[in-house]
């Protein structure tokens, strides 16, 4: 069984459309989180929740908004889109007694054209 | 200015070589992580180090924590293509910051 699975896997759209990343994590987890991960593999948080609270919101640009409707999920919407937005977007998890282990899905490869 | 400074940034090796990828920091951490990542995967936890000085080992993996917890360093004996990945360390300061990573090649 996966335990943070991303839908999609890969996402190739044109500049300006709206799009959105779907995850779930059958851990038990209460926090989630949101990489992107750039074409040097640089990676970095975007955004963590707490049992569907925003704990984290680092400087990402409102186009980027996150949607956690159950501790279970965590969405990510992207309004227009660009070009800069290509990137992996990994999603995370980490357990109630630490916040240091991570446990990350698979990642989804978004491409703007 | 990162966080996290790794060296090297690549490093291609032969089969049954030795290797060691370097994590450096001008801040002190209460723990740090190594992580490695497989093409298309997301990166898996390896080991989390806490104590200065600390070395753990993980079959061929040998990871050590500075001192003065500043810095950490990952040995792999005997490499193998499996061991082929870009390895992350990454140290907590109320979120989790990586550094740029070394893609480490293993050649059969």
């Amino acid at each position: 069984d996966t335990a943070v699975s991303q839908t999609p896997k890969y996402l190739v759209t044109q500049m300006g459309n709206d799009k959105s990343i779907k995850c779930e994590q059958n851990l038990g987890h209460d926090t989630m989180y949101w990489y992107k991960q750039d074409s040097k593999k640089f990676l970095k948080i975007m955004f963590s929740y707490n049992n569907k609270e925003l704990i984290i919101n680092e400087t990402v640009p409102n186009r980027f908004s996150p949607k956690s409707p159950d501790k279970a999920h965590l969405n990510l919407h992207i309004n227009s889109l660009e070009l800069g937005d290509s990137a992996v977007y990994f999603c995370a998890s980490s357990p109630p007694e630490t916040l240091i282990i991570q446990y990350f899905g698979a990642g989804t490869r978004l491409s703007v054209l | 200015t990162q966080l996290l400074e790794q060296s090297p940034q690549f490093l291609s090796i032969q089969e049954g070589e030795n290797l060691t990828v370097y994590c450096n920091s001008s801040s002190v951490f209460s723990s740090l992580q190594w992580y490695r990542q497989e093409p298309g995967e997301g990166p898996v936890l390896l080991v989390t180090v806490v104590t200065g000085g600390e070395v753990k080992k993980l079959k061929r993996l040998t990871f050590q924590f500075g001192d003065a917890r500043k810095d950490s360093s990952l040995h792999i004996t005997a490499a193998q293509p499996g061991d082929t990945g870009l390895y992350l360390c990454a140290a907590n300061d109320y979120k989790l910051s990586f550094g740029a990573g070394t893609t480490v090649t293993v050649r059969a």
